[in-house]
């Protein structure tokens, strides 16, 4: 098992600007999320997704979306980046509750 | 509004010493709390708590919960440089089926030889 993988590690982009963030996982966990963790401010939910074609928001979803058609992929977009994005970002998956969360490498990503 | 307190913010000590980390939650619908250690990378986990006074340990690292006073202390005996590291707390809650996790803004140790 890969466990939980996240492309790409870093990149950067400018302002305006569009990408997606890939996570993959092989573990068939249903329940996936992706977080964001900015200095001093711990990690927070952006979105988050129960099963394939089923996804909601979390704390800070603005300026990004998602979509789950997959159990294995969970790709977060940003279809206009400001640099107030600037972070470095988290997705992890769990078979049950988000107790036992399994955590990506994650992306750091810098908005110019 | 939900949330989890983490204090202090920063603590730097000497390797041998004890700490001990804080995390304070307001939550509805509590269900758990968990202690994750990050090192530059994902964090890892540490514990899980659901029940007021029962200590979990795992070798110099022990946590205890008091669901009345809705806090939480992490515990970290004789100090070691490689304990340096950030300490986040999180709770979860909620009353679906997997609930939700808020994160306190961490606790960074740096542990000096």
């Amino acid at each position: 098992n890969a466990g939980v993988t996240q492309t790409p590690k870093f990149q950067v982009l400018k302002t305006g600007q569009s990408m997606t963030l890939q996570c993959a996982q092989d573990m068939n966990h249903e329940y996936m999320s992706w977080y964001r963790q900015d200095p001093g401010m711990g990690l927070r939910l952006i979105h988050y997704s129960v099963g394939a074609g089923i996804t909601d928001q979390g704390e800070v979803p603005n300026g990004y979306n998602v979509s789950r058609s997959t159990t294995e992929d969970f790709p977060l977009r940003l279809l206009s980046a400001a640099p107030s994005q600037t972070s470095v970002y988290f997705c992890a998956s769990t078979p049950t509750g988000v107790e036992t969360q399994y955590f990506g490498p994650g992306t750091r990503l810098l908005v110019l | 509004e939900d949330k989890v307190v983490q204090s202090p913010l920063s603590l730097v000590v000497h390797e041998g010493d004890t700490v001990t980390l804080n995390c304070s939650y307001e939550v509805t619908n509590f269900r758990s709390l968990l202690w994750y250690k990050q090192e530059k990378k994902a964090p890892t986990f540490l514990f899980m708590l659901t029940s007021s006074g029962i200590e979990k340990k795992s070798g110099r690292l022990s946590s205890i919960l008091d669901k009345k006073e809705l806090f939480s202390i992490l515990n970290i005996t004789a100090t070691q440089t490689g304990d340096s590291a950030v300490y986040l707390c999180a709770v979860v809650y909620g009353s679906s089926n997997t609930g939700k996790l808020i994160f306190g803004q961490g606790t960074t140790l740096q542990v000096k030889p």
